[in-house]
C-alpha cells in the first residue's frame, strides 16, 4: 500500500504556543488529504478536508482560525494548532487519498499533542 | 444521517476465527473499508469492498457485505496474537473528495 508519514510523532508544548504538524504522501501525489482527531478509546473525528491549491473545507464545529491547514503541494499538507490549550491535547492523524485506487485513504502514523 | 455501529469488544483464542461486525445506515455508500489500529499508531488499511460485491477474500481476511441489511463483517481466520488491535469499519460515498465515516471501533483481544 501507499505510504504516508507524519512529523512530529509526538510533541509537548506550553499553553498559548502554536504547533505545526506535517503530513506527507511519500510515493504518490495526493490532491486531497484529510485531518482527523482521535480522543482516547474513541473513533476518529474528521476535522477538515485539505485540497491542494485551495482552501480547506472544515467540518461543522471545527474552528478554522484555530486549526490552520495548508496544502501547498501534492505531497504535503500541514496542520497548525494556533494558541494551543490543554483541551487541544489529542492524537491527530492525517490521511491522503490515493487517486489511483478505490478512493482509498492511507493514514499517517499520527501525532500525539500534549499541551501543558 | 451516517451512523456506523460496531460492538466494542471481542475476545478470541489464538488459532480461532474472529468475526467483527459493522452496521451502517447510508445505503449510498460506494466503498466499505476495514482498518486496523494498534496502540499509539495510525490506521492500517486491511481491505475494502465495493458496494456491488458480496464477498471479498484476501489471505486470512474475508469480508462479507449484506447490502440489504447494511451489514458488513470481517472474518480473520487463524487469529494470532499480533491481530490484537482496534478494528474500524468505514464507509465512503466515493468521489474526489470522498469522506470516510468511521465506525466506533472494535477492540479485538487474542488470548493464548
Amino acid at each position: 500500500g501507499a505510504v504516508v508519514s507524519q512529523h512530529p510523532s509526538w510533541v509537548i508544548c506550553k499553553s498559548g504556543t502554536s504547533v505545526k504538524i506535517e503530513c506527507r504522501s511519500l510515493d504518490f501525489q495526493a490532491t486531497t488529504m484529510f485531518w482527523y482527531r482521535q480522543f482516547p478509546k474513541q473513533s476518529l473525528m474528521l476535522m477538515a478536508t485539505s485540497n491542494e491549491g485551495s482552501k480547506a473545507t472544515y467540518e461543522q464545529g471545527v474552528e478554522k482560525d484555530k486549526f490552520l491547514i495548508n496544502h501547498a503541494s501534492l505531497t504535503l499538507s500541514t496542520l497548525t494548532v494556533t494558541s494551543a490549550h490543554p483541551e487541544d491535547s489529542s492524537f491527530y492523524i492525517c490521511s491522503a487519498r490515493d487517486p489511483r485506487g478505490a478512493d482509498t485513504q492511507y493514514f499517517g502514523p499520527g501525532t500525539r499533542l500534549t499541551v501543558l | 444521517g451516517e451512523d456506523v455501529e460496531q460492538s466494542l469488544f471481542l475476545s478470541v483464542r489464538e488459532g480461532d476465527s474472529s468475526v467483527i461486525n459493522c452496521t451502517y445506515t447510508d445505503s449510498s455508500s460506494t466503498y466499505l473499508y476495514w482498518y486496523k489500529q494498534e496502540p499509539g499508531a495510525g490506521l492500517q488499511l486491511l481491505t475494502y469492498i465495493f458496494s456491488n460485491m458480496d464477498m471479498k477474500q484476501d489471505q486470512r481476511l474475508t469480508v462479507l457485505l449484506n447490502k440489504k441489511d447494511k451489514h458488513l463483517s470481517l472474518r480473520i481466520a487463524d487469529t494470532q496474537t499480533g491481530d490484537s488491535a482496534i478494528y474500524f469499519c468505514a464507509e465512503s460515498l466515493g468521489g474526489t473528495a470522498s469522506k470516510l465515516t468511521f465506525g466506533t471501533g472494535t477492540r479485538l483481544q487474542v488470548t493464548l
